[in-house]
């Protein structure tokens, strides 16, 4: 079946330290990779997106690269902010009659501190 | 434009009762998607309902049913309430058939509490 695994948290760093969070899924095809981020009391925002293997989604000094040879789609982002504490969630729309239903991984919570 | 809006914000039931949530979505989205969010299961999809016609249904028991109007609101229903059922109830309305190149946008839940 399809599913995501990614790297169980928390995750604490210093402000402006470099971010790494793990994800890889299992799907047949070429399943849709996002990112979505919850910030404390609210619902989920999308983070960024791939839809095919070797693109890069990015947004907000965030980077993930869809990689379809490691089955994975991880994380990443030079300098962390105090803002950026949050969870993060890995989630895919399978290829094939996924429509909108999203799978998503347990998710990481990131503190940062100042 | 106005969000993905969820009523109640907050709901307290006892175990056996049964409760209806309601999601209306971003206007001229006929998509909508119902999670569960729980510390120990995470986020799990429960039915996504397009132009009123359920296309997807998780891993739930017949307990948890759904519907959507004919103005895309939609509404979840759990019944005979169980201790385990407490969680966030999150929302999704999506804008095209397939979400597989676009944003799914979320409501900010309703946080259900089964005493």
């Amino acid at each position: 079946g399809n599913s995501v695994t990614q790297m169980e948290g928390p995750v604490t760093l210093s402000e402006e330290a470099f971010l790494t969070i793990n994800c890889t899924y299992t799907a047949t095809g070429y399943p849709s990779l996002f990112w979505y981020v919850q910030y404390p009391g609210e619902g989920l925002q999308l983070l960024l997106k791939a839809t095919k293997a070797d693109d890069k989604g990015s947004n907000k000094g965030f980077e993930a690269t869809y990689r379809k040879e490691t089955t994975s789609f991880h994380l990443e982002k030079g300098s962390v902010q105090v803002s950026d504490s949050a969870v993060y969630f890995c989630a895919l729309i399978p290829a094939s009659g996924g429509y909108n239903k999203l799978i998503f991984g347990a998710g990481t919570r990131l503190a940062v501190h100042p | 434009k106005a969000g993905v809006t969820q009523t109640p914000r907050y709901l307290i039931k006892t175990r056996g009762q049964q409760v209806t949530l309601s999601c209306s979505p971003i206007s001229g989205h006929r998509s909508v998607s119902w999670y569960q969010q729980t510390p120990g299961q995470g986020l799990q999809f429960l039915f996504e309902y397009f132009s009123e016609t359920q296309r997807n249904k998780g891993n739930f028991p017949g307990r948890f049913s759904g519907r959507q109007f004919s103005n895309s609101r939609s509404e979840m229903n759990v019944s005979t309430l169980e201790l385990g059922d407490s969680a966030l109830y999150l929302c999704a309305s999506s804008p095209l058939w397939t979400g597989s190149n676009t944003e799914a946008f979320f409501g900010q839940g309703t946080r259900l509490t089964v005493v």
